[in-house]
């Protein structure tokens, strides 16, 4: 079945970097673009990044999150990344990556949850 | 990108209809027929309940429905049922960035 899991969440100082991971199986990857989506506890959804479905040329972040994040994918694994650097407080959230279509987001994996702090 | 405006809760008896409203901006809603809504389980993930203003995915039930005029983009839940308690998000594309509502908490009363 179409199925999408995120890995690499964790805790990390401030100012820290970490990679997470997003597995895609059951579908064909390289047709889709995707999507980085977050949520911090207790609150609503935040669009963090998205990347084409070809080579991954096109990149697009949310002005909280640009020149610190990098959105990337490996066509041939089947996987989505997001790299964070300069991790803040605020970044702590539970981190969903998401298939786009429609200009949409229409899977959703299970989540990742990422907590900055001392 | 600053967030879209919902409501941040409705309510509603088992049968009858409710409905949530996203309201943005030219820019977003209004600019484009992008429109998404998404509901919420507490603890789970989303899940994309319709697409491109009034879209339902296949197989998803049909007592789910959007519509948008202007900057104000709607979902309405007919034939309200205990499993519809939940968060409903919806979402507009802006131009290569996209933007979350707030967030409309649905009590099942």
């Amino acid at each position: 079945q179409v199925q999408l899991v995120e890995s690499g969440g964790g805790v990390v100082q401030p100012g820290g970097s970490l990679r997470l991971s997003c597995a895609a199986s059951g579908f064909t990857f390289t047709r889709h673009a995707m999507y980085w989506v977050r949520q911090a506890p207790g609150k609503g959804l935040e669009w963090v990044a998205f990347i084409g479905h070809d080579d991954g040329t096109n990149k697009y972040y949310a002005d909280s999150v640009k020149g610190r994040f990098t959105i990337s994918r490996d066509n041939s694994k089947n996987t989505l990344y997001l790299q964070m650097n300069s991790l803040r407080a605020e970044d702590t959230a539970v981190y969903y990556c998401a298939r786009a279509a429609f200009y949409a987001f229409d899977i959703w994996g299970q989540g990742t949850m990422v907590t900055v702090s001392s | 990108q600053s967030a879209l405006t919902q409501s941040a809760s409705v309510s509603g008896s088992p049968g009858q209809s409710i409905t949530i409203s996203c309201t943005g901006t030219s820019s977003d809603v209004g600019g484009y027929n992008y429109v998404s809504w998404y509901q919420q389980h507490p603890g789970k993930a989303p899940k994309l309940m319709i697409y491109e203003v009034s879209n339902r995915p296949s197989g998803f039930s049909n007592r789910f429905s959007g519509s948008k005029s202007g900057n104000t983009a709607s979902l309405t839940i007919s034939g309200l049922q205990a499993e519809d308690e939940a968060d409903y998000y919806c979402s507009s594309y802006t131009g290569n960035t996209w933007v979350f509502g707030g967030g409309t908490r649905v009590t099942v009363l």
